[in-house]
């Protein structure tokens, strides 16, 4: 089993839509977690991090986190071509500081 | 925020050659780096980490005396690919914690590696 799970899609929603990005994980003892976005042939880049159950926002991105279900999400509203990127979950394994990704989400908005 | 620079950005090289890509910290100590490959179209795993002063340690699976790492000082890991062959081709990226309880991390900007 993965340890950090992700629709590889695509996924295609219209500009100006809420695009919604879902990841699992299996380590219930894992305590942070990542949102990275990643364009062809970059690196990724750092979106949001999320350590508590709940919402949090940054601008047009929320992240959500259920530990109990081992979910978290990520929202991004108001979607603009920009945002066409694969988008990586990373969880951070124990007190390593090590991240495991998931295989990342690609995202298409079109205008 | 911190910065991670890596050289080369991409290298070409003969089967058999060895490769050394250089990761910097430029704004921040770095006592722990990790290293990444990422095949097209997968995500990016881990294959060690770097530890400033000691010996890296590698994820199952990676060749130790294959992907040779040193991080002799506090800025800069070394990656060497010996003995390179085509199945080595990848993108390579380090990444750092900016500070030593820091569980974020900044990624370089990765090194293209196309072995012929």
């Amino acid at each position: 089993q993965k340890e950090v799970e992700q629709n590889s899609g695509p996924l295609s929603v219209p500009e100006g839509a809420i695009a919604s990005l879902n990841c699992t994980y299996s380590d219930r003892v894992s305590q942070s977690f990542f949102w990275y976005r990643q364009y062809s042939g970059k690196s990724p880049e750092l979106i949001m991090s999320i350590y508590s159950n709940g919402d949090k926002e940054d601008g047009r991105f929320t992240a959500q986190l259920n530990k109990a279900s081992q979910y978290v999400s990520l929202l991004i509203r108001d979607s603009q071509p920009s945002d066409s990127a694969t988008y990586l979950c990373a969880v951070n394994v124990g007190n390593t500081g090590k991240l495991i990704f998931g295989q990342g989400t690609t995202l298409q908005v079109k205008p | 925020g911190a910065v991670v620079s890596q050289h080369p950005s991409w290298v070409i090289c003969k089967s058999g050659t060895s490769v050394k890509i250089e990761c910097r910290s430029l704004d921040f100590q770095a006592t722990t780096m990790f290293w990444y490959r990422q095949f097209p179209k997968q995500s990016l795993m881990l294959m060690a980490t770097s530890n400033e002063g000691s010996k890296a340690t590698y994820e199952q699976g990676v060749e130790k005396d294959k992907f040779l790492i040193n991080h002799a000082s506090l800025t800069l890991s070394t990656l060497t690919v010996t003995s390179a062959h085509p199945e080595d081709s990848s993108f390579y990226i380090c990444s750092s914690p900016p500070t030593l309880r820091a569980d974020t991390q900044y990624f370089g900007p990765g090194t293209r590696l196309t072995v012929l």
